[in-house]
C-alpha cells in the first residue's frame, strides 16, 4: 500500500485565496483525521470522520475552514479566505476502527501539506 | 481540558547513551497513549501504543511506560544511535472510550551525535 497520499505537498498562496488540500487514505481504513501543525500550537486535531460522515469538528478554527469526505477513498480540507495566520502544516491521518475496537489502533499519517498564506 | 506536556522539548546526547523522554498529562481519563516519531519534512510514525490498562510496551531498543494515576509517561531509547534523531511526539486518547481523538504533546526534538 502506498500509505496515506497527500496533495500538493507544498502550497504557497496570497491572502483572500482559496486554498484545498486532498487526502486520499489507506485502502480499507473507515476513519480519517485532519490535523494543522504550528510551532506555537503544535498537532492540533481539526476534524476527524468515521465512515465518512464527521464525528467531531471541535478543532475546526473557524468557518473559513470545511472539510469533506465525499466517499471511502477521498477527504479534502478547505480554507476560504485563506490567512497568512493559517500557515502551517496539514497533516491527513487514516485508520481502521475495527483495530481501535480491538485496542490496536494506530493512525497512520501522511507527509503532509506544507502551506504558506502570504 | 486534557493538556499534554513534554519535557524536555530538546535533547542532545552522544552515541549509545541511554536516555529518558518524558510525557504528563493533565487528566487520568485517558483511554490509550501511543508514542510517535517525526523526522523532519515528514509524517508522523507510531512507535508504541499503551492501553490504560497497561503499564509498558517494548519495541526493539524502545520502551514506554505509563503511570496513569501519576498522569505520566516515559519512552526510554537504549543505546542510542544517529538515526534515532528525530522528533518524539506522545498523544493521549481522551476519555473512558476509544474515539480515535488523540491529544498531543509538543514533541522533544533529539539529537544523537555520532
Amino acid at each position: 500500500d502506498a500509505g496515506v497520499i497527500q496533495s500538493p505537498r507544498h502550497e504557497v498562496t496570497e491572502m483572500g485565496q482559496e486554498v484545498t488540500l486532498r487526502c486520499k487514505p489507506i485502502s480499507g481504513h473507515n476513519s480519517l483525521f485532519w490535523y494543522r501543525q504550528t510551532m506555537m500550537r503544535g498537532l492540533e486535531l481539526l476534524i476527524y470522520f468515521n465512515n465518512n460522515v464527521p464525528i467531531d469538528d471541535s478543532g475546526m478554527p473557524e468557518d473559513r475552514f470545511s472539510a469533506k469526505m465525499p466517499n471511502a477513498s477521498f477527504s479534502t480540507l478547505k480554507i476560504q479566505p485563506s490567512e497568512p495566520r493559517d500557515s502551517a502544516v496539514y497533516f491527513c491521518a487514516s485508520s481502521s476502527s475495527l483495530s481501535r475496537l480491538a485496542g490496536q489502533e494506530t493512525q497512520y499519517f501522511g507527509p503532509g501539506t506544507r502551506l504558506l498564506v502570504l | 481540558k486534557q493538556e499534554v506536556t513534554q519535557i524536555p522539548a530538546a535533547l542532545s546526547v552522544p552515541e549509545g547513551e541511554n536516555l529518558v523522554l518524558n510525557c504528563s498529562f493533565t487528566d487520568s481519563a485517558i483511554y490509550n497513549l501511543q508514542w510517535f516519531r517525526q523526522d523532519p519534512g515528514k509524517g508522523l510514525t507510531s512507535l508504541l501504543l499503551i492501553q490504560s490498562s497497561q503499564r509498558e510496551q517494548t519495541s526493539g531498543r524502545l520502551n514506554a511506560s505509563l503511570d496513569k494515576s501519576s498522569g505520566r509517561s516515559t519512552l526510554y531509547i537504549a543505546a542510542s544511535q544517529p538515526g534515532d534523531s528525530a522528533t518524539y511526539l506522545c498523544a493521549v486518547s481522551h476519555g473512558s472510550s476509544n474515539t480515535g481523538k488523540l491529544i498531543f504533546g509538543q514533541g522533544t526534538t533529539l539529537q544523537v551525535k555520532p
